[in-house]
């Protein structure tokens, strides 16, 4: 069964950077698009960013472009998102998600999320 | 504040209907097909309830259904069943370069 885990979460000073995973199984991960959405504590969902299947093509929500950066490693079932100059307003629990084969879809399968705090 | 529009709150009590709406603009909801509602209770990740505005996923309860007019995307819940008490979040397609954007969530109250 699709399974997707998050994992790289925690504590980090305004400023810091983070590296978050999603490791991948159950399916052919190197032909789904995938998407990271995260949600403040209390709050609603956000969508963060996008990658295709190759990485050749990627979004990003306004909020955080140009200091979070996503990728794939195809050979290793897993999807990243590197965090930098991270804010309070960063704090959040992130999610991955799987799209479709051909662009961004409705996301049938979430992982459980891991939790970036933000804090000095 | 949420690109789409969401009512903080709703209440049913058990065996009644109740309808959540979401309201956008012409770049998002009212100009494709591609609504999505999700389903979240505490702690727990987001669950995919309905798809392209009026489509169940397999297991989804037909209490369940969705529909759209204009600008304004709804949820409708019927025969409310104490299980169904949660946040559910809209989302849609958009023609801005963030692709995709989420409501600001409502939350069920299953009296």
């Amino acid at each position: 069964q699709v399974q997707l885990v998050e994992s790289g979460g925690g504590l980090v000073k305004p400023g810091g950077s983070l590296r978050l995973s999603c490791a991948a199984s159950g399916f052919t991960f190197s032909d789904y698009y995938m998407s990271w959405i995260r949600q403040a504590p209390g709050k609603g969902l956000e969508w963060v960013s996008y990658i295709s299947s190759s990485g050749s093509t990627i979004y990003y929500a306004d909020s955080v472009k140009g200091r979070f950066t996503i990728s794939r490693d195809n050979a290793k079932n897993s999807l990243y998102l590197q965090m930098n100059s991270l804010r309070a307003e960063d704090t959040a629990v992130y999610y991955c998600a799987r799209d479709c084969t051909n662009g961004v879809c409705p996301k049938a399968y979430w992982g459980q999320g891991t939790l970036v705090t933000v804090s000095s | 504040q949420s690109a789409l529009t969401q009512p903080a709150s709703v209440s049913g009590s058990p065996g009644q209907s109740i309808t959540i709406s979401c309201t956008g603009t012409s770049s998002d909801v009212g100009g494709y097909n591609y609504v999505s509602w999700y389903q979240q209770h505490p702690g727990k990740a987001p669950k995919l309830m309905i798809y392209e505005v009026s489509n169940r996923p397999s297991g989804v309860p037909d209490r369940f259904s969705g529909s759209k007019s204009g600008n304004t995307a709804s949820l409708t819940i019927s025969g409310l069943q104490a299980e169904d008490e949660a946040d559910y979040y809209c989302s849609s397609y958009t023609s801005s370069s963030t692709l995709e954007v989420f409501g600001g969530g409502t939350k069920l109250t299953v009296l």
